[in-house]
């Protein structure tokens, strides 16, 4: 059963433009979550993370929203760049150790110059 | 540092034959994670392990899927007998000790492609 949910399997957008993706959670026991970006032929990589202590955690071009009552956190990304270009894959974890991530499905974006 | 590393990067196979998988995480690092990645399913955590030792297999398909870690800066994933469902990216990520307050970090390696004819 999928935890960790991204219903929009690809988006595309203009370079200059704000990119969202969004991604559901069903488990409330989640304590983090996070974005990992992914190219072809690589391994996934860290984005962004925020704590379900907070709503808001902003890195450059890169804004994670978390709603917890809803279940549902978003990636903005300001402006767009081609380079952007990738699968982003949302997890969630507890702090029971190890680090254990759940994964969504991912989300292809594409920025179009 | 060289990341983790896997082996091979793409594994071409025939249903029935066993596959061997392998995983070299990054030196100093406590925890070592499988993942398999597909389309209907995303990312799938299979095994990982603290310290060699096995701590939760319970996302390993069936009984055909074995992990081994025998020490600590290598591991295997095994398929015996092989099928075509078996088809997917195997990803091996590591990560530091547990720190308890904050989030460490997953390392990926640049993941198996198998594909089992």
């Amino acid at each position: 059963d999928q935890q960790v949910k991204q219903n929009s399997p690809s988006l595309s957008v203009q370079e200059g433009r704000i990119s969202i993706l969004n991604c559901d959670y069903t488990n409330s026991m989640f304590d983090y979550f996070l974005w990992y970006k992914k190219y072809p032929a690589e391994g996934p990589t860290f984005l962004i993370s925020i704590s379900s202590i907070k709503d808001k955690n902003e890195d450059g071009r890169f804004t994670v929203f978390l709603n917890k009552s809803a279940k549902h956190l978003s990636l903005h990304i300001v402006p767009s760049q081609p380079g952007d270009s990738a699968v982003y894959f949302c997890a969630a974890m507890r702090k029971t150790g190890a680090n254990n991530l759940f994964f969504g499905t991912g989300t292809r974006l594409t920025v179009i110059p | 540092d060289a990341g983790v590393i896997q082996s091979p990067r793409h594994e071409v196979t025939e249903m029935g034959q066993e596959v061997t998988l392998r995983c070299k995480p990054i030196s100093g690092h406590d925890y070592l994670f499988w993942y398999r990645q597909t389309m209907m399913r995303g990312l799938e955590l299979l095994i990982y392990f603290n310290n060699n030792v096995p701590i939760d297999d319970s996302g390993m398909p069936e009984d055909r899927f074995s992990a081994k870690m025998p020490n600590a800066s290598f591991s295997t994933l095994k398929i015996q007998p092989s099928e075509p469902r078996d088809s997917a990216v195997y990803f091996c990520a590591s990560t530091p000790r547990w720190k308890g307050s904050s989030y460490n970090e997953q390392f990926f390696g640049p993941g198996t492609r198998l594909t089992v004819l």
